[in-house]
């Protein structure tokens, strides 16, 4: 069974705080993601990379930063919080190929105030 | 133009009825498509997956794919309460990423 999880349910920062989001996957998948939700604006694509150390912009990388130096784990980083982060960010992962799905982790409910 | 687009809804059904959910997708070179189904607060599930023409059914749900007309449909027979959610539409387009629809509302009234 595909596990994704992420390093917190809930995290409130404070604006200017640099801010760290765990996500780790337990099935070797080579492509991981990183999604904010916002009400209306339905999932939208941060980052996302294919290997270990690559990385790739998706729709709106402004303001967030990742980090890749395990296959298992994918850091996206707030290098100074704004209070538009708030959100809630979805980590996801899946193998490479036409056909596989995609799993997502549970989700963290950032609040920047 | 989005890659995949969806009615916005909100949809709401009576319970016992039969919701349609509707998608297009503009990429014709998408293989994969796959319907995920999201409770308020929490993640997207999967909940099908279908890959060539037709209907696949699995329980009280069915996915329709016809590829020449670039369209995807969930049909949700006997609706429950329990299937009020938000259910988002996703193609694969490339190896490495999906691209998800902005969702579909389902409201099931008791």
């Amino acid at each position: 069974d595909v596990k994704v999880t992420q390093s917190s349910r809930y995290l409130v920062k404070r604006t200017g705080e640099k801010v760290f989001l765990e996500c780790v996957q337990d099935m070797d998948h080579e492509n991981m993601f990183w999604y904010r939700q916002d009400p209306g604006l339905g999932l939208r694509l941060i980052y996302f990379s294919y290997d270990v150390k690559m990385k790739e912009k998706g729709d709106i990388p402004e303001g967030y930063s990742v980090s890749r130096e395990k296959k298992e784990r994918f850091s996206l980083i707030l290098e100074s919080a704004s209070t538009n982060q708030t959100s809630m960010y979805l980590c996801a992962s899946r193998p490479p190929g036409l056909v596989d799905e995609q799993y997502f982790g549970p989700g963290t409910r950032l609040t920047v105030t | 133009q989005k890659e995949v687009e969806q009615n916005s809804g909100p949809l709401s059904v009576p319970e016992g009825a039969i919701a349609s959910l509707n998608c297009t997708y503009s990429d014709r070179g998408s293989q994969s498509f796959f319907w995920y189904r999201q409770y308020s607060g929490k993640s997207p599930e999967l909940i099908m997956s279908i890959y060539s023409n037709g209907d696949k059914e699995d329980g009280r749900f069915t996915a329709q794919l016809n590829k020449a007309s670039q369209y995807v449909s969930l049909l949700i027979r006997d609706s429950q309460p329990s299937d009020s959610a938000t259910y988002l539409c996703a193609a694969v387009t490339n190896d490495y990423k999906l691209s998800f629809g902005a969702g579909t509302t389902v409201t099931v009234r008791a």
